[in-house]
């Protein structure tokens, strides 16, 4: 089954402590973000890979750390967690851009809560 | 650099009335457009899109959007809404030539009062 799949669901940690959040996709999709989800304020993009080993910022990339060292892993790091992190995350990937199937497919969501 | 505008936070509708959640965009040259609806605890699930051809898509569960070039929008639409399509929904662009993923707009609540 085509699917991406973040862990953890949920996260309830303190100020400045790393954490990681992981994202798989087994579609070999060469595009994958994160964004992040606030009432309000609808989807906005922290980072996104075009390919192995390439990486660009999004609308909101500070706090944020990405890698992309394999095609089908994109894991989202905070190195020091603050408050205002706290939010809904999700994973997406998508087959590069002039395809027709070039849709994107949703992880179900990490709701980080940072105290 | 694109952009969509979804107007309404909310919109209401009877069951059994037809819907539209309306989306506007920016981006320069032809367009790819989507929708896609959000459940409570859920991912987002995609609904439809517009890559060429005709200008009236038909998507999953009875939803249909249609891409007016002149206006810049990709209004979705419904003949009879039902209660479960209640959910948030969110409009998103891509440039086919460009090397940025989706942008989406700000969502808008559906409420489908029986």
């Amino acid at each position: 089954e085509a699917q991406v799949t973040q862990n953890p669901r949920y996260l309830i940690t303190v100020t400045g402590k790393k954490l990681t959040v992981t994202c798989s996709q087994n579609m070999n999709h060469e595009y994958m973000s994160w964004y992040r989800q606030d009432p309000g304020l609808g989807l906005r993009q922290i980072y996104y890979s075009m390919n192995v080993e390439v990486t660009d910022k999004g609308d909101v990339p500070e706090g944020y750390k990405v890698s992309r060292k394999e095609k089908r892993n994109f894991p989202l790091i905070l190195e020091s967690p603050s408050p205002n992190q706290t939010s809904l995350y999700f994973c997406a990937s998508s087959p590069a851009p002039r395809t027709l199937n070039t849709e994107a497919f949703f992880g179900q969501g990490t709701r980080l809560t940072v105290v | 650099a694109q952009s969509v505008a979804q107007p309404e936070d909310q919109v209401n509708v009877a069951e059994g009335n037809p819907l539209t959640v309306k989306c506007t965009y920016s981006v320069s040259g032809n367009p790819y457009l989507f929708w896609y609806v959000q459940y409570p605890n859920r991912g987002l699930q995609f609904l439809l899109k517009y890559i060429t051809g005709d200008n009236l898509v038909k998507g999953s569960y009875g939803f249909e959007a249609e891409f007016n070039k002149s206006q810049t929008s990709f209004h979705l639409k419904k003949p009879s809404a039902l209660v479960s399509d209640s959910a948030l929904y969110f409009c998103a662009v891509r440039d086919p030539w460009g090397n940025t993923p989706l942008v989406f707009g700000k969502g808008t609540r559906l409420s489908v009062i029986a």
